[in-house]
C-alpha cells in the first residue's frame, strides 16, 4: 500500500497570508506513460463531506478559487493557499489514486 | 447536477450488520464509478471499495475483505454497502463518492454521509 504523510499536522495563518501544506507518498505516484501525478487534494469543513480542490496534482477543480494551487511531482507535493480567507478554515487531505487501495494523508488542520 | 443521497443514521450492536444506501441522481447512473469511504470520529479518511455500476465490477480494500459487500440496483440508481460483524472500531461516518471512468480515481462528488454507531 502507498502510505501518505502530511506536514504540518496543523497550522495557524493570518487572514490574507499564505498557507502551505506538504504531502509525501511512500512511492512515486507519477505514471510514466502519461506523465501524470495521481494525486488529489480535498478540503473538509466540520460536519461536511470532503470537497475536491485539486486533481492530477495541479489541476484545479471547476469552481475552486484560484488562490488554491497544487504543485510537486513523484513523491513530494504541496498545496498552497495564496491569501487565506476565513472560509478556508478546515482540514486538508491529500489522496493518491495511483494504485489500489486508494489512500489518504492524515490531514492538516488550517486555522486562522 | 450530480447528487448522492445516503440513508439515515444507524445504531447497531457489536456483531450485527449495517446496510447503507446511496441514491444517485442528476446523471446517467452507469457513467460514474461509486466508492465507499469512511471516517471514524475525529479521524482521517479510509477507502473501502469501488463498484462499477455498469459492469458490476467490484474491488474491496484488503482491510475489509470478507466483511463488506457492495451492490447496486440500476433500476433505482442506488448503490448499497453492507458491513458485517460490526465492532466498536467500525463506528464512523460512511460516505459514498463518485469518480469518472475516463479519469483517475479521485472523488468529485460526495454523499452527505451516514453515521453508524456501534454500541451494546
Amino acid at each position: 500500500d502507498i502510505v501518505m504523510t502530511q506536514s504540518p499536522d496543523s497550522l495557524a495563518v493570518s487572514l490574507g497570508e499564505r498557507a502551505t501544506i506538504n504531502c509525501k507518498s511512500s512511492q512515486s505516484v507519477l505514471y510514466s506513460s502519461n506523465n501524470k501525478n495521481y494525486l488529489a487534494w480535498y478540503q473538509q469543513k466540520p460536519g461536511q463531506p470532503p470537497k475536491l480542490l485539486i486533481y492530477w496534482a495541479s489541476t484545479r477543480e471547476s469552481g475552486v478559487p484560484d488562490r488554491f494551487s497544487g504543485s510537486g511531482s513523484g513523491t513530494d507535493f504541496t498545496l498552497t493557499i495564496s491569501t487565506l480567507q476565513a472560509e478556508d478554515v478546515g482540514v486538508y487531505y491529500c489522496q493518491q489514486y495511483y494504485s489500489i487501495p486508494l489512500t489518504f494523508g492524515p490531514g492538516t488542520k488550517v486555522d486562522i | 447536477q450530480v447528487q448522492l443521497v445516503q440513508s439515515g443514521a444507524e445504531v447497531k450492536k457489536p456483531g450485527a450488520s449495517v446496510k447503507v444506501s446511496c441514491k444517485a441522481s442528476g446523471y446517467t447512473f452507469t457513467n460514474y464509478y461509486i466508492h465507499w469511504v469512511r471516517q471514524a470520529p475525529g479521524q482521517g479518511l479510509e477507502w473501502m471499495g469501488i463498484i462499477n455500476p455498469s459492469g458490476d465490477t467490484i474491488t474491496y480494500a484488503q482491510t475489509f475483505q470478507g466483511r463488506v459487500t457492495v451492490t447496486r440496483d440500476t433500476s433505482t440508481s442506488t448503490v448499497y454497502m453492507e458491513l458485517s460483524s460490526l465492532r466498536s472500531e467500525d463506528a464512523a461516518v460512511y460516505y459514498c463518492a463518485t469518480s469518472m471512468p475516463a479519469t483517475g480515481y479521485y472523488f468529485d462528488f460526495w454523499g452527505q454521509g451516514t453515521l453508524v454507531t456501534v454500541s451494546s
